[in-house]
């Protein structure tokens, strides 16, 4: 069965980057028919589309996070990763690695989610 | 980018169906028939329980029911019970190769 963990720092400084990374294991992350996102959620509110990355390399984002969004996809490690640049305080949530059926039919996997902390 | 719009909260007793909106635009909801919806229980990760407007993963239980009409999208649940307090979350594909999650829903059952 298909699973998929984040790791990274929980905790950030305003101004520096947010960096985390999803292990897909149980399955291979080469797959076409799958893109692998993210998406948070800010301390009792909803959720949020961040972006998602294809295993051929191509990346969508959301347009109101884009200009500070980096994402990649490892298939050597079956690992896909996220970096946030320039945080603030709002940039604060559960973080979410997920599998998104193409073409973003629905987020049919999601991993148990990573909080990110931003303060000083 | 703007989220599509679900009411806060609904309730009903045990039993009872339910329905739950979720309103767009013609670039995503309107326009796709790549609506799904998500169950979050307090403290873990949302679970799909329909996608592509009206379909259901194995394991989702038929009482989950979903439909479109325009620019709306729907969530029933029929024969409410209390497992199914919960937030409920819909998404759609949006154009420009995005992805939109309403603001979500708290069903109480009462």
């Amino acid at each position: 069965q298909l699973q998929l963990q984040e790791s990274g720092p929980g905790l950030v400084k305003p101004s520096e980057t947010l960096s985390l990374t999803c292990t897909v294991s149980g399955g291979s992350i080469s797959s076409s028919t799958y893109y692998w996102g993210w998406i948070r959620q800010p301390p009792g509110k909803g959720l949020e589309w961040i972006g998602c990355v294809h295993s051929s390399g191509s990346t969508y984002a959301n347009p109101s996070l884009k200009s500070r969004l980096t994402m990649s996809v490892d298939t050597s490690y079956n690992q896909f990763s996220l970096r946030l640049s320039s945080v603030t305080a709002a940039d604060t949530a559960i973080y979410f690695c997920a599998r998104l059926v193409t073409w973003f039919r629905a987020v049919d996997l999601w991993g148990q989610g990573a909080l990110g902390t931003v303060s000083s | 980018q703007s989220a599509l719009t679900q009411p806060a909260s609904v309730s009903g007793a045990p039993g009872q169906s339910i329905t739950i909106s979720c309103t767009g635009t013609s670039s995503d909801v309107g326009g796709y028939n790549y609506v799904s919806w998500y169950q979050q229980l307090p403290g873990t990760a949302p679970k799909l329980i329909i996608y592509d407007v009206s379909d259901r993963p194995s394991g989702v239980s038929n009482r989950f029911s979903g439909s479109k009409s325009g620019n709306t999208a729907s969530l029933t649940i029929s024969g409410l019970q209390a497992e199914d307090e919960a937030d409920y979350y819909c998404s759609s594909y949006r154009r420009g190769d995005t992805l939109v999650f309403g603001g979500g829903t708290k069903l109480t059952v009462l």
